[in-house]
């Protein structure tokens, strides 16, 4: 089955504490992506990915850390949390759409709910 | 830049009535345009996207969208709507010369009532 998954699912921390989300696609894509979800502002774009060790900043890229050292995992690290970074984090991965650039489906995983305490 | 303005955050509508979610977006240069659901706990599903040709695109369950290059919009519609329609539904777009990069709008929270 096609997917991306996401660990894990749920995270309470403290400010401070080193983490990582890991992301895991098995569909060969090669663009990945990194999203949090926040009441009102709808989806914004922390780092993304167009292959392996090809990585770049978003919209709000500021306290996260990404690497692509596989095709298939996206990891991102929050390397000193602070509670503005709580928040329901997505990752995403899709491919190139045959001569419309990457207009395939975004493939979603379940989310990460993290809270900094 | 480009940018989705989703105006309600929230429609509240009963079972078997229709429903319109609006979305305009702003952009200097032309755009796909998207919309994705998210049912309760899930990710995002992608609904269905205009990239070219006929405005008027379908989804498998019955929504459609039209894009209205005009007035800037890409309203999402359904004539009849059922109890396993409640979900947030997000309206995208992305530049054609950078479509890796997905804007979304703010989200707007359908709540189908029986």
């Amino acid at each position: 089955e096609a997917q991306v998954t996401q660990n894990p699912r749920y995270l309470i921390t403290v400010t401070g504490k080193k983490l990582t989300v890991t992301c895991s696609q098995n569909m060969n894509h090669e663009y990945m992506s990194w999203y949090r979800q926040d009441p009102g502002l709808g989806l914004r774009q922390i780092y993304y990915s167009m292959n392996v060790e090809v990585t770049d900043k978003g919209d709000v890229p500021e306290g996260y850390k990404v690497s692509r050292k596989e095709k298939r995992n996206f990891p991102l690290i929050l390397e000193s949390p602070s509670p503005n970074q709580t928040s329901l984090y997505f990752c995403a991965s899709s491919s190139r759409g045959g001569g419309k650039g990457y207009t395939d489906t975004q493939y979603f995983g379940p989310g990460t709910r993290l809270t900094v305490l | 830049a480009q940018s989705v303005t989703q105006l309600d955050s929230q429609v509240p509508v009963f079972e078997e009535a229709p429903v319109e979610l609006r979305c305009n977006y702003s952009s200097s240069v032309s755009v796909y345009l998207f919309w994705y659901v998210q049912y309760p706990n899930q990710g995002l599903q992608l609904l269905l996207k205009y990239l070219s040709g006929s405005t008027l695109v379908e989804s498998i369950n019955g929504f459609e969208a039209e894009f209205n290059k005009s007035q800037t919009s890409f309203h999402l519609r359904k004539p009849s709507v059922h109890i396993s329609d409640t979900a947030e539904y997000f309206c995208a777009v992305s530049r054609m010369d950078s479509s890796y990069k997905l804007i979304f709008g703010s989200g707007t929270r359908l709540l189908v009532r029986p």
